[in-house]
């Protein structure tokens, strides 16, 4: 199995901020990573596919880098309704592990 | 535009067998693999498995006490037996698509707790 480590688990933060949240293979994956966003109460809900590619409708600020091992979720200027899980999850083989997630807290 | 929803007990006793159903409105089951997902304090986010009309695929460390049917043409289900403490969670069913050429989720239903106790 491929195994994912996010981190941190947890960080506070102030609207504005510049917040970045990584999340690293046991292997290499190649671009095959996805981040989630997760809201209390709510779904997942996919911000970038591919490493890098941001879904319809996530606004710009989401950003994702990286390949191989090791990648970024980077969010550019934190906004009220930013704070939330985010999990990674990789697509290069069965079973399609998640990241522990990171939960984004208000400072 | 799809929609899922989970249902079945929100209890189940230890040993016994955990059952789950999906019902999906808005779309076709064909062309896509349909999965299980549960989420739980200490384990996070975990696959369980996904099954579509060309086959099924199961997350090993469910040690083959997992099952997926595909019952009609807008269900499917989740069996998992000999359930203990550490299967209590909440599970979801979501549609698997291909966004680029990585394979994520989307969209998932609502989830439904399921908690393993006497």
């Amino acid at each position: 199995d491929i195994q994912m480590t996010q981190s941190p688990s947890s960080l506070s933060a102030s609207v504005g901020d510049r917040v970045t949240i990584t999340c690293r293979a046991s292997q290499s994956i190649n671009n095959y990573l996805n981040w989630y966003q997760q809201k209390p109460g709510k779904v997942p809900n996919v911000l970038i596919y591919g490493a890098t590619n941001l879904q319809s409708g996530v606004p710009s600020r989401f950003s994702g880098s990286g390949s191989g091992t090791d990648f970024t979720l980077t969010i550019s200027g934190l906004q009220p309704e930013d704070f939330a899980t985010y999990f990674c999850q990789q697509s290069y083989g069965i079973p399609f592990n998640f990241g522990q997630g990171t939960k984004v807290e208000i400072k | 535009q799809v929609q899922l929803q989970e249902s079945g007990p929100g209890l189940v006793k230890p040993s016994e067998t955990l059952s789950l159903t999906c019902t999906f409105s808005g779309g076709s089951i064909k062309n896509y693999y349909w999965t299980w997902i549960r989420q739980s304090a200490g384990k996070g986010l975990e696959w369980i498995g996904r099954i579509s009309r060309g086959g099924i695929h199961y997350n090993p460390s469910l040690k083959s006490r997992a099952t997926l049917s595909l019952d009609t043409s807008n269900r499917f289900s989740l069996t998992l037996n000999s359930v203990t403490a550490a299967d209590t969670a909440v599970y979801f069913c979501a549609r698997e698509v291909v966004l680029g050429s990585s394979v994520a989720f989307d969209p998932w239903g609502q989830g439904t707790l399921v908690t393993v106790s006497s």
